[in-house]
């Protein structure tokens, strides 16, 4: 069965530090890639989504994600958080079956201390 | 523009009877998703809904049903409640049943059995 795997629960980074946050999926088709963001007491958001083209994917309020086919990964990446990056990150892909599922990681708590 | 929306936002019942959720999708998406969020096992695909069409269900039983209207708002129907539905019940609208859609999230509906 299809799987996604986020490798860190629970990140803690200062002001300014860089992040990446891993996604692994297990699926050996074509795929569709989003990440997803949900800050506190909001709803889930969509950050950015691979489709074709460009593995490399630039997304809303600088981040961005790296698809690499033959690890099967996306990580999300930004240079430098901000307190306002606290949220937890969800990682979702959708195989091209088309059956409208998202199968989503377990999500990352990132928390920013100023 | 305005975002999906769901109501109830919080939900009381006790083991044995029916709950029933409602959604109403970002205007001109005719594409309406459910999922569960429960404690410790993350989203999981519920249903999808197409033109008034279910399309795909995910690994849940027949008591939870739920059906698309004309005006593409949908409702999701969980009879015969058990205390493992207490979760967060979320709806996702897209533009159509194309692939390259993402799919965008409502703030949910949270289902506590009793």
């Amino acid at each position: 069965a299809q799987s996604v795997s986020q490798h860190n629960h629970h990140v803690i980074l200062s002001e300014a530090a860089s992040l990446e946050l891993g996604c692994n999926y297990s699926y050996g088709g074509t795929v569709n890639l989003f990440w997803y963001v949900q800050y506190p007491g909001q709803h889930l958001q969509l950050l950015l989504k691979y489709f074709s083209g460009d593995p490399l994917v630039k997304g809303i309020k600088g981040f961005e994600a790296e698809f690499i086919k033959s690890k099967f990964s996306f990580n999300l990446r930004k240079p430098s958080v901000q307190w306002s990056d606290t949220a937890e990150y969800f990682c979702a892909v959708n195989v091209a079956s088309n059956t409208g599922k998202l199968i989503f990681g377990q999500g990352t708590t990132l928390q920013v201390k100023p | 523009e305005a975002g999906v929306t769901q109501s109830p936002t919080h939900l009381i019942k006790t083991r044995g009877q029916q709950a029933t959720l409602r959604c109403s999708p970002i205007s001109g998406h005719t594409s309406v998703y459910w999922y569960q969020q429960a404690l410790g096992l993350g989203l999981q695909f519920l249903l999808w809904y197409d033109e008034g069409e279910e399309r795909n269900r995910g690994n849940f039983p027949p008591r939870f049903s739920g059906r698309q209207f004309p005006n593409y708002s949908s409702e999701l129907n969980v009879n015969a409640l058990e205390l493992e539905d207490s979760a967060l019940y979320l709806c996702a609208s897209s533009w159509g049943r194309l692939l390259n859609q993402p799919q965008h999230f409502g703030d949910g509906t949270r289902l506590s059995i009793l």
